[in-house]
């Protein structure tokens, strides 16, 4: 079966100071991989997906970037972190074939606090 | 450009009673429309999706969905709720033909009185 990491669980970091969420799929291969941000009451905003190693689509403009350095592996950076960057991260997967392109799962989340 | 309507932001239920929660959506075709619920401080889980064929879809911990095309919607429903159903529940779109991106309601929160 598949399975989605994320870490790490919870991240406190200052304004200014870079940022790296790591996430990694098992039991699958060349899946999409998406990155969304979770800020309350405002239900999951898109930031990335990835459809391939080294193919990445930006959505929102933003401080942040995404890299798929690996099949199953996507990373989400910041240079320097802002205020507005606090928020609940998610990771998720989707296959690649027929319907299973649209059904995507997630990761567990990191909840980032920038200070 | 497609959007999701979650009418209700917060509903609270007592335990045993029936639940359905709404989601209306705005697309030209009939989109492929999903249910996810979310606990506290995790990620969400997939508890049923629709495609296309028979519009009453079954999911996961007894949940049901019914699509309705006249009314662009697909209200998620459950016939007794427990109390570990409290939880957020998300409504998501995708509008097919190769775009594989989800557009998700804001979200209701579910309240379940003992």
């Amino acid at each position: 079966s598949q399975t989605i990491h994320q870490w790490p669980a919870t991240l406190v970091q200052p304004v200014g100071s870079p940022l790296s969420l790591e996430c990694t799929v098992e039991g699958t291969s060349n899946p999409n991989l998406y990155w969304y941000r979770q800020a309350a009451g405002r239900g999951l905003q898109l930031l990335f997906y990835s459809v391939g190693i080294g193919q990445i689509s930006s959505e929102v403009p933003q401080n942040l970037s995404a890299s798929r350095p690996q099949d199953r592996q996507f990373i989400l950076s910041s240079k320097k972190l802002l205020l507005s960057d606090s928020g609940f991260y998610l990771c998720a997967w989707s296959g690649t074939s027929g319907r299973r392109s649209y059904e995507q799962y997630f990761g567990p989340g990191t909840r980032l606090t920038v200070t | 450009a497609q959007s999701v309507t979650q009418p209700d932001i917060h509903i609270t239920v007592s335990e045993g009673a029936s639940l359905e929660l709404r989601c209306n959506y705005s697309y030209g075709a009939t989109p492929y429309l999903f249910w996810y619920v979310q606990s506290p401080g995790q990620g969400l889980q997939l508890l049923l999706k629709y495609f296309s064929g028979d519009t009453l879809v079954q999911g996961i911990k007894g949940f049901e969905a019914e699509f309705k095309r006249s009314q662009s919607s697909f209200n998620l429903r459950k016939p007794s709720v427990h109390w570990s159903d409290a939880a957020e529940y998300f409504c998501a779109v995708a509008p097919g033909a190769g775009s594989y991106q989800l557009t998700f309601g804001k979200g209701t929160k579910l309240s379940v009185i003992p």
